[in-house]
């Protein structure tokens, strides 16, 4: 059963860019069959689907971040990243990852990770 | 803003029915597959229903899915003091060219 961690710094200062990466165990990245995928939780808010990557290292982003966003995969560490560059207070959420199955970036979303804070403060 | 429109609360008793909808339009729902996620404080958001009324392995039958035209609905029946959660539903919006989630339903077990 596939399983999925995130790491990376809880806190930032505006202008920064944040990094993280998503840990896949229990299965590999390669033929697991999913869109690698993050999305965040602002404070209070609902989910915000941020984009995917596939082993191929093929990517979909949601337009909103396309100027800001990358997301990239090692399958050599079985892993994923996010980089989202020039960040804001607005940046400040839980970012979750996770694997999407079914049509590219149209289906559900099964396995996610627990989620990491990242603050964006001055 | 969300393009999908979830009630922001509901409540009813341990045991009985509960219905959470989500609205949305032709860009959405009336087209795409709905997939609908539990969310408890602190924890990771979990897959209740995917392709609009299908249950993962290890989800009670307690929970439903449904769809008709631009609105899909999620039903909970026997319900639990563990089910207090919100509750989100998702689907492609060929309009935002972005999959979108709906503001979340907090549903409380009186």
């Amino acid at each position: 059963q596939v399983q999925l961690q995130e790491s990376g710094p809880g806190l930032l200062k505006p202008s920064q860019t944040l990094s993280l990466t998503c840990n896949v165990s229990g299965g590999s990245i390669i033929n697991s069959g999913y869109y690698w995928s993050w999305l965040r939780q602002h404070p209070g808010k609902g989910l915000e689907w941020m984009g995917y990557v596939f082993f191929s290292g093929s990517t979909f982003y949601n337009p909103s971040l396309k100027s800001r966003l990358t997301i990239s995969v090692d399958t050599s560490k079985n892993q994923f990243s996010l980089r989202l560059i020039s960040v804001t207070a607005a940046d400040t959420a839980v970012y979750y990852c996770a694997g999407q199955r079914g049509p590219p970036a149209r289906g559900w979303f099964d396995p996610w990770g627990q989620g990491a804070l990242v603050t964006v403060s001055s | 803003q969300s393009v999908l429109t979830q009630p922001p609360s509901v409540s009813a008793a341990p045991g009985q029915t509960v219905t959470i909808s989500c609205s949305g339009s032709s860009s959405n729902i009336g087209n795409n597959f709905v997939s609908w996620y539990q969310h408890l404080p602190g924890a990771a958001p979990k897959l209740l229903i995917y392709e609009d009324h299908k249950r993962p392995s290890g989800i009670p039958e307690r929970f439903s899915g449904s769809k008709s035209g631009t609105s899909a609905t999620l039903g909970i029946t026997g319900l639990q003091t563990g089910d207090e959660a919100d509750y989100y539903c998702g689907a492609w919006d060929s309009s935002l060219s972005a999959f979108d989630f709906g503001g979340g339903t907090r549903l409380t077990v009186l």
